[in-house]
């Protein structure tokens, strides 16, 4: 089985950068999603990590170590608009399905 | 990207009954899957759709309560039957070429309320 470990919420103000961070206990672990999701919206794909480091896109990084079994998303210059949940995703064990985990509910405040 | 649309939008039922989801997608994909999302809980995969034949369906998830169709490559349905109140959720049709071969995409859902 999977495990996957998030906080369930994390508050940042406009402007400022914040990080949330996605621990996982798998085997065989094949890649690791970040998915946004507003409030009633379906989850949009942020991000996919399959190898150790730092992948940049935009205003959103995400971070993967394997050995660790760690992952972060990265926001800055947070925007109102940046209040969502945030989900990881763990693909393993030869499945071509990411199990998810219960999403950070991330509340930007001026 | 596929664009994916789902009927109903949301849906207040009585217990007992049953609702027919359906999900449509503008281009054929391989990969279908409908999920449930539990107030405050994360995605979780009800099962696969397979074209052409039965359904893969997930540990804790029955035909008999969630009968899925897919009839081509790009509609499908999911039927929750014999509703209870715990069946209240959004039930979320994706698709998806699997793996580390592309992101899933997610239709808009479908809100249920079960009284």
């Amino acid at each position: 089985g999977q495990n996957i470990d998030q906080p369930t919420e994390m508050t940042a103000t406009e402007g400022a950068i914040v990080q949330i961070n996605c621990t996982y206990q798998t085997s065989g672990f094949n890649g690791l999603f970040w998915y946004q999701q507003h409030a009633g919206e379906a989850p949009t794909f942020l991000s996919y990590n399959v190898l150790d480091g730092l992948e940049e896109k935009g205003r959103f990084s995400s971070f993967l170590s394997r050995s660790k079994g760690y992952s972060y998303l990265l926001l800055k210059e947070l925007q109102m608009k940046d209040s969502a949940s945030y989900l990881c995703a763990v693909l393993s064990g030869g499945s071509y399905i990411p199990t998810f985990g219960r999403g950070t509910s991330l509340i930007v405040h001026p | 990207s596929a664009v994916i649309s789902q009927k109903p939008s949301r849906d207040i039922c009585q217990r007992g009954t049953s609702l027919t989801i359906q999900c449509q997608v503008d281009s054929q994909v391989t990969m279908m899957f409908w999920y449930r999302q539990q107030p405050g809980q994360s995605l979780t995969l009800i099962a696969t759709a397979n074209q052409g034949s039965e359904a893969t369906y997930e540990s804790g998830f029955v035909i008999d309560k969630f009968p899925i169709s897919r009839p081509n490559l790009t509609f499908s349905t999911l039927t929750v039957s014999n509703m209870s109140p715990e069946d209240s959720s959004i039930y979320l049709c994706s698709v998806g070429e699997g793996g580390s071969s592309g992101e899933q995409f997610f239709g808009p859902g479908t809100r249920l309320t079960v009284l």
